[in-house]
């Protein structure tokens, strides 16, 4: 099984509204990380985490909230986002993390924030 | 930090031909290079990749070059076809500090029948 698989695959919500994204993978990836991608960009990196413990936020706002709850889950949880951060939301996972190993994506979440 | 700029932005072949795409990065310290391809709907997904301490890759109908002291380095895919329309990215990891990669810009190559 070489498959990351995120839900929902869209997402729509308002502004005060609590949402959030998961994402599984059952590779025995150690690393797990969480992208941002707008249209016609390429993805920008948000939080990275290795062995469960948080190893990189790229300075992302806290209405982003990720968790990761055991080895193969996580989660980003979304609260009072604002219009612009409507995207498609990545998520990644790789053997460890050390920059140059392969990264397996799943097809992502689209969220729109009215 | 790492600078990466990918071109052409758009690139339009006919079935058979060959593309290149050509990518730049700022930094010396970079060692490994890896080319992702997203088609309509999907997530990213490797192609190939190449390490600094080696020139050229290949793996079927895709290569990957890599120009060290120019710091450059090209997706070279022959005998294209439609299922290669897609948009690719390449990106740049550099061997110190944060271990992440910096993507270029992407490329949408539409591969007419």
């Amino acid at each position: 099984d070489t498959e990351v698989t995120q839900t929902p695959k869209h997402l729509v919500m308002g502004m005060t509204n609590k949402k959030s994204l998961k994402c599984e993978q059952h590779m025995g990836h150690r690393a797990m990380y969480w992208y941002k991608q707008k249209a016609k960009k390429p993805p920008e990196l948000m939080f990275v985490y290795s062995y469960e413990k948080l190893s990189i936020n790229e300075s992302v706002p806290s209405r982003f909230s990720p968790e990761c709850p055991n080895s193969s889950l996580l989660n980003l949880h979304l609260h009072a986002l604002q219009p612009e951060d409507s995207a498609l939301y990545l998520c990644a996972s790789s053997r460890e993390w050390t920059g140059t190993g392969e990264l397996f994506f799943g097809e992502g979440s689209r969220l729109t924030v009215l | 930090g790492e600078n990466v700029e990918q071109h052409p932005s758009t690139l339009s072949v006919q079935e058979g031909d060959s593309a290149v795409i050509k990518c730049t990065y700022s930094d010396s310290a970079s060692n490994y290079f890896p080319w992702y391809k997203q088609e309509l709907g999907k997530g990213p997904q490797l192609i190939i990749d190449i390490r600094s301490n080696v020139g050229e890759k290949k793996d079927q109908r895709i290569a990957v070059t890599l120009n060290k002291t120019a710091k450059h380095f090209s997706l070279h895919i022959t005998e294209t076809q439609p299922e290669d329309s897609a948009v690719y990215f390449c990106a740049a990891h550099k061997s110190t500090g944060r271990r992440a990669l910096t993507f270029g810009s992407g490329t949408r190559l539409q591969v007419q029948p």
